[in-house]
């Protein structure tokens, strides 16, 4: 089975506090995501990564950057958490898109973080 | 610009019977169309990844249908559980990296 695996269940940090957010799977797959999820909002791409070293903006970027310098790990990181942050973040991986039936998305347990 | 709408947003029906959700998307070409459930404070579950060169692909209890056409899935969820208390999210793989989800259906079961 996939497996999506993200550090923390739960954070509880400061305004200003950097913040990091991990994310592993063990199916070698290429492509990771973060997403952030909100009442009301829905899902929302922050980044998402495809290779090793490469990285794309999603929808909501700003406060966010990342890091992928393994295939399997992918960092969510919030240089200086602010109140609005405040959210669950669930990662995903995906295998390469190689037309209809590929793609299969599998998320991590989620991080639910609190920022004060 | 794909969008993807699910009605009805809330749903409580009793134990044993059998219910159908929707999905409803604004643009037929996709990859893909993908049933989640979530429980609650939990991460999203893969159920059932539609190709879309499927009318519909089943799971145990679970039966989801695709008709691009018409912009339109369903799952349908036979003899339900209490078990089967979550919401229920459909993703629309629209692009490479693109996939666009509804804001779920939030599924009671009585029992």
């Amino acid at each position: 089975d996939v497996k999506v695996t993200q550090s923390s269940r739960y954070l509880v940090k400061r305004t200003g506090e950097k913040v990091f957010l991990e994310c592993v799977q063990d199916m070698d797959h290429e492509n990771m995501f973060w997403y952030r999820q909100d009442p009301g909002l829905g899902l929302r791409l922050i980044y998402f990564s495809y290779d090793v070293k490469m990285k794309e903006k999603g929808d909501i970027p700003e406060g966010y950057s990342v890091s992928r310098e393994k295939k399997e790990r992918f960092s969510l990181i919030l240089e200086s958490a602010s109140t609005n942050q405040t959210s669950m973040y669930l990662c995903a991986s995906s295998p390469r898109v190689r037309g209809p039936g590929t793609g299969e998305l599998f998320f991590g347990e989620g991080s639910r973080l609190t920022v004060l | 610009k794909q969008e993807v709408t699910q009605i009805p947003a809330a749903l409580s029906v009793p134990e044993g019977e059998n219910l159908v959700l929707n999905c409803s998307f604004t643009d037929s070409a996709i990859y893909n169309l993908q049933w989640f459930r979530q429980d609650p404070g939990k991460g999203l579950t893969s159920l059932l990844l539609i190709q879309s060169s499927q009318r519909e692909q089943t799971s145990g209890r679970l039966n989801a249908s695709l008709d691009k056409s018409s912009g339109r899935s369903t799952l349908y969820i036979a003899a339900s559980q209490p078990g089967d208390s979550a919401t229920y999210l459909c993703a629309v793989h629209s692009g490479t990296y693109k996939y666009i989800f509804g804001t779920g259906t939030r599924l009671k079961v009585l029992a």
